[in-house]
């Protein structure tokens, strides 16, 4: 079953414009929430997390919000840049270092 | 920031081929690795999680005698594919992490062609 559900597989937006990628998760116990970049061919790369005990966490031009009561998470990328299409996945896990993902959102960056 | 190799990036063989792919953390130590699989447009699914000097723990259908797993260092974990068959070709991530509540960091992927 998944625990992790991007229900968004693409997302198209315009340069220097907001991106909002969305996540939803089922396990009240996930305590970790983790989003990461992936480029084709590539491994995917590390970009912000957040613990449970917080409800946002800013890094630059990304934010990730939680909310907690409605097991939901969202990663805001603004302004958006060309170099940022690519394919975005939400993370979650227990205290046990194990990740669940989501099916990933595909963001076109248009110029 | 954190890097994680692995290799080789590609491989092509035939079907019955034992196939090795090396995953290290180059700039840090990696108490717990973790292997993934992932189908195209699809995932990443765990297979197993390897931790140093122990068994590896596999997940829910994933055969341990096909997949063959060691993490020899606390740099170095090796996954091994066993009498390889079409079916498992796929694309293989590694990743690796040092603490718990600390990201995962993954290679860039093997990707795996059964001919």
């Amino acid at each position: 079953d998944q625990q992790v559900k991007q229900n968004s597989p693409s997302l198209s937006v315009q340069e220097g414009r907001i991106s909002i990628l969305n996540c939803d998760y089922t396990n009240s116990m996930f305590d970790y929430f983790l989003w990461y970049k992936k480029y084709p061919a590539e491994g995917p790369t590390f970009l912000i997390s957040i613990s449970s005990i917080k409800d946002k966490n800013e890094d630059g031009r990304f934010t990730v919000f939680l909310n907690k009561s409605a097991k939901h998470l969202s990663l805001h990328i603004v302004p958006s840049q060309p170099g940022d299409s690519a394919v975005y996945f939400c993370a979650a896990s227990l205290h046990d270092y194990k990740l669940s993902f989501g099916a990933g959102t595909t963001v076109t960056v248009r110029a | 920031g954190a890097v994680v190799s692995q290799h080789p990036s590609w491989v092509i063989c035939k079907s019955g081929t034992s196939v090795k792919i090396e995953c290290r953390s180059l700039d840090f130590q990696a108490t717990t690795m973790f292997w993934y699989r992932q189908f195209p447009k699809q995932s990443l699914m765990l297979m197993a999680t390897s931790n140093e000097g122990s068994k590896a723990t596999y997940e829910q259908g994933v055969e341990k005698d096909k997949f063959l797993i060691n993490h020899a260092s606390l740099t170095l974990s090796t996954l091994t594919v066993t009498s390889a068959h079409p079916e498992d070709s796929s694309f293989y991530i590694c990743s690796a992490v040092k603490n718990s509540n600390q990201p995962q960091h993954f290679g860039d992927g093997t990707r795996l062609s059964i001919l």
